[in-house]
């Protein structure tokens, strides 16, 4: 099983601001199958950027992904209000398809 | 429009069973994989079970391997999940997910409450 570690655990930071978060896996994720997702309180998780860089249906541009191997980024370019939330990163190469444990973006 | 719809969540005590259900429209369910994913209060997302399209191969994490089962009925445009034997670690909501390699559609969730 590939085990995601996500950092920081919380990240404050202001509006209009950039956001850097990391996932790293414990083996090589194949083909670059690692998706982010954004959930915030009360509701179900949102797919945000697949395939490592590639950006779900209607996400901003100011989210985008990168990384290959074991390291992932997810960029947030200038932080919205609405960007304030709970983070994960899942692998999908390889059974089980596992999550990382969370980067909470919180308001500074 | 793809829309996910789970029920049947509720309060048992600790050995209970329960059967969630997820109600799907708007796509060809009968052409994808689903998923039930879950999350226990406060906490990360939870991979719980997984099924083929056409039920050929289903697959379950370690920690509910032997007291859920994963099923669905093509005709009738749903996925279920029986829960047998339930544990109050299994408090959590319970997602269910559309499969494209990543998961592309979530429902609202159900939650799932085991306590005597």
């Amino acid at each position: 099983e590939i085990v995601l570690t996500q950092s920081p655990g919380t990240l404050s930071l202001s509006p209009g601001e950039r956001a850097t978060l990391s996932c790293r896996a414990s083996q090589s994720v194949s083909s670059s199958y690692l998706a982010w997702y954004q959930q915030k309180p009360g509701q179900a998780p949102r797919l945000l950027i697949y395939g490592a860089s590639s950006r779900a249906t209607g996400i901003p541009d100011r989210f985008s992904g990168s990384g290959s191997g074991t390291d992932f980024t997810l960029t947030i370019s200038r932080l919205e209000p609405e960007d304030f939330a709970v983070y994960y990163c899942q692998q999908y190469g390889s059974s089980p398809k596992t999550f990382g444990q969370g980067t909470k973006l919180e308001i500074k | 429009e793809v829309q996910l719809v789970e029920s049947g969540g509720g309060l048992v005590k600790p050995g209970g069973s329960l059967r969630l259900s997820c109600a799907a429209s708007g796509f060809t369910f009968s052409s994808y994989s689903m998923n039930w994913v879950r999350q226990a209060p406060g906490k990360g997302l939870e991979w719980v079970s997984s099924i083929s399209s056409s039920s050929s191969y289903i697959y379950y994490a370690d920690s509910v391997k032997g007291r859920f089962t994963i099923s669905r009925d093509n005709a009738k445009n749903s996925l279920y999940l029986q829960m047998n034997s339930l544990r109050a670690e299994d408090t959590a909501v319970y997602y269910c997910a559309r499969d494209g390699g990543y998961y592309n559609y979530w429902g609202q969730g159900t939650l799932v409450t085991v306590s005597s």
